[in-house]
């Protein structure tokens, strides 16, 4: 248990649907991340956000769509997505950004 | 960005053995992470280590940020030790690609 919790844990949605993924994090921590990890690569940086202020957006495609209400909570919004989305999507925390970072269980996303 | 580049990719070990694990960075860095990734996908933090040595149980790192490289320790090797060992270069929110360790009993 890292203090970061991540719902839901599996996730499977068709191409036409909207979903959430849903990030909560415990530890008073002012930076919150999305990363996606596609089979057989490197994680990849999706979103930062420090302060409830974006402040990283690596080119990630508008059918993904984050949104931070407060520095607990982080999610991600999914609309129209392709079935090269299917990924272990993991979210972080640090307390400031740049700074150690822990991490979620995942949800393991499929498109169909 | 800075490239993080972790070899070697593969390691299989019998249970009981020592190994180490590289990561090479192509700049300096302020911030560098290893991880542990369970077979469930979670990811484990393994150590925080800028620069120097940290011990924490049968794993060790080192940091030589001037040579620009961190190393892994793991010391008697245990089943439950497998899995994908990964480093990041925490300044750039930039991870290696991993070393898939798998440990037979």
């Amino acid at each position: 248990e890292t203090g970061v919790t991540q719902t839901p844990r599996h996730l499977v949605m068709g191409m036409t649907n909207k979903k959430s993924l849903k990030c909560e994090q415990h530890l008073g921590h002012n930076a919150m991340y999305w990363y996606k990890q596609s089979a057989k690569k490197p994680l990849e940086l999706m979103f930062v956000y420090n302060f409830k202020e974006q402040t990283e957006n690596n080119s990630v495609p508008s059918r993904f769509s984050p949104e931070c209400p407060n520095s607990s909570h982080l999610f991600l919004h999914l609309h129209t997505l392709q079935p090269e989305d299917s990924a272990l999507y993991l979210c972080a925390s640090s307390q400031y950004q740049n700074n150690e970072q822990f991490f979620g269980p995942g949800t393991r996303l499929t498109v169909l | 960005g800075i490239q993080v580049e972790q070899s070697p990719p593969d390691l299989i070990l019998q249970e009981g053995a020592n190994s180490t694990l590289r990561c090479n960075f192509s700049d300096s860095v302020n911030n560098l992470q290893w991880f542990h990734q369970n077979p469930w996908g979670q990811l484990i933090n393994l150590f925080y280590i800028p620069s120097g040595t940290k011990q924490n149980g049968r794993l060790s790192a080192t940091t030589v940020a001037t040579e620009r490289y961190s190393l892994l320790y793991i010391s008697s090797s245990q089943t439950t030790d497998s899995g994908v060992y990964f480093c990041a270069v925490v300044d750039d929110m930039r991870f290696g690609a991993g070393t898939r360790l798998t440990v037979k009993p």
